[in-house]
């Protein structure tokens, strides 16, 4: 059993398209979170939600819409994609908002053409 | 404003020997710090960790040391296998921000 689970795993859009990326835990977490690693690598907090309540939102366009309808879920909406948005995305979970151990997705492969 | 450095992007290291991942940070108000393993295709994983208030601590073959005066975490494997070969991403806790930083990451090799 997948612990957190997001799909798709692959994405191939054309610019100005509109994409959702969804992801799950059974973790029974409380706390979920969405990661982008771009480019240079780095894994960049951009979402975390906490009971379906959002907790952080850096600095991200509103083009990205997170909709977290229940604890166990969180998925990722993005509109109007532009070619800066390929990147690998990462879901994760963890047991509470404060807690410094978190559980990653395998990741959401986003291509922009 | 990056406040996790790992400055070796990529390392290779015989098996058997000892790797040594390095990590640096700028922020004093970190207080617990973490390695996470990536394997290609997969999510990072999480290692080991160590809080503030401590310089060591291990965990089998792996020991993660911090030097919070020169703000510098190290990773220690000891002896190297070949499955340790993964991107291994230094990570901090920010408690004022509820939330964990990350590095860049660096590419370990393990050759034979």
């Amino acid at each position: 059993d997948t612990a957190v689970s997001q799909t798709p795993k692959y994405l191939v859009t054309q610019m100005g398209n509109d994409k959702s990326i969804k992801c799950e835990q059974n973790l029974g977490h409380d706390t979920m979170y969405w990661y982008k690693q771009d480019s240079k690598k780095f894994l960049k907090i951009m979402f975390s939600y906490n009971n379906k309540e959002l907790i952080i939102n850096e600095t991200v366009p509103n083009r990205f819409s997170p909709k977290s309808p229940d604890k166990a879920h969180l998925n990722l909406h993005i509109n109007s994609l532009e070619l800066g948005d390929s990147a690998v995305y990462f879901c994760a979970s963890s047991p509470r908002d404060g807690g410094n151990t978190i559980y990653f997705g395998e990741g959401s492969w986003l291509t922009v053409v | 404003d990056q406040q996790v450095k790992q400055n070796s992007p990529s390392l290779s290291v015989q098996e058997g020997r000892i790797s040594i991942l390095n990590c640096d940070y700028t922020n004093s108000m970190f207080d617990y710090f973490l390695w996470y393993k990536k394997y290609p295709a997969e999510g990072p994983t999480f290692l080991i960790s160590i809080s503030s208030i401590k310089d060591k601590n291990e965990d089998g073959r792996f020991t993660v040391f911090l030097n919070k005066s020169a703000k510098h975490l190290s990773l220690h494997i000891v002896p190297s296998q070949p499955g340790d070969s993964a991107v291994y991403f230094c990570a901090f806790w920010d408690s004022s921000a509820s939330k964990i930083i990350f590095g860049s990451g660096t590419r370990l090799s393990i050759r034979p």
